[in-house]
């Protein structure tokens, strides 16, 4: 079973910063396999970019992924009051299997 | 627009089973895709729980295995979650969602149910 581990646990940025999360993979993932979620208190977790670097639907530009093998990037250049929230990756493993990441909070400073 | 809606119990007693169905409009389950279930304990992160195809395959995290069945009503265009001998462990918000063939990405989820295992 491949493990993510995201990091930080919680990131402390004031809007207009920008942001860099990060998570690693105990084994290889494909690339098309790697997805970002941000999650709101009380919402379900919103899916931001698929396939480790390609933006879902409606989501800004602000937003961008990077990464390959076992370390994915999320990165948001400027923040805005909106986006702090609590961030998870997740993977696409044969069976098929889907793993979590533990998640970061982003939080205002 | 494809929406998802969850419903069932949100009190279930330790050892019972705990039943939800998620309800699905704006799209025939039919047509393609996973559905699938998530949970999410109090303050906690997400765990897969399994999915199912329209066919009625299905796949299901192996730590959840022995005590989970997703069945699939085509005709009602929806689908259901079943977890058996439940503890407090299980308590949790329960979402629904569609999962694309093949890749990881859920793009579509309902809003969630809390469901509280407790005596």
């Amino acid at each position: 079973e491949i493990v993510l581990t995201q990091s930080p646990g919680t990131l402390s940025l004031s809007p207009g910063e920008r942001a860099t999360l990060s998570c690693r993979a105990s084994q290889s993932v494909s690339s098309s396999y790697l997805a970002w979620y941000q999650q709101k208190p009380g919402q379900a977790p919103r899916l931001l970019i698929y396939g480790a670097s390609s933006r879902a639907t409606g989501i800004p530009d602000r937003f961008s992924g990077s990464g390959s093998g076992t370390d994915f990037t999320l990165t948001i250049s400027r923040l805005e009051p909106e986006d702090f929230a609590v961030y998870y990756c997740q993977q696409y493993g044969s069976s098929p299997q889907y793993t979590f990441g533990q998640g970061t909070k982003l939080e205002i400073k | 627009q494809v929406q998802l809606q969850e419903s069932g119990p949100g009190l279930v007693k330790p050892s019972e089973t705990l039943s939800l169905t998620c309800a699905v409009s704006g799209y025939s389950i039919s047509s393609g895709y996973y559905w699938g279930w998530i949970r999410q304990p109090p303050g906690k992160g997400l765990e897969w729980i399994g999915s199912i195809y329209h066919s009625g395959s299905t796949y299901y995290n192996p730590s959840l295995k022995s005590r989970v069945t997703i069945s699939v009503d085509t005709s009602k265009n929806q689908f259901s979650l079943k977890l058996s001998s439940v503890t407090a462990a299980d308590t949790a918000v329960y979402y629904c969602a569609r999962v694309l063939v093949g890749y990881p990405d859920i793009d579509y989820w309902g809003q969630g149910t809390l469901v509280t295992v407790s005596s």
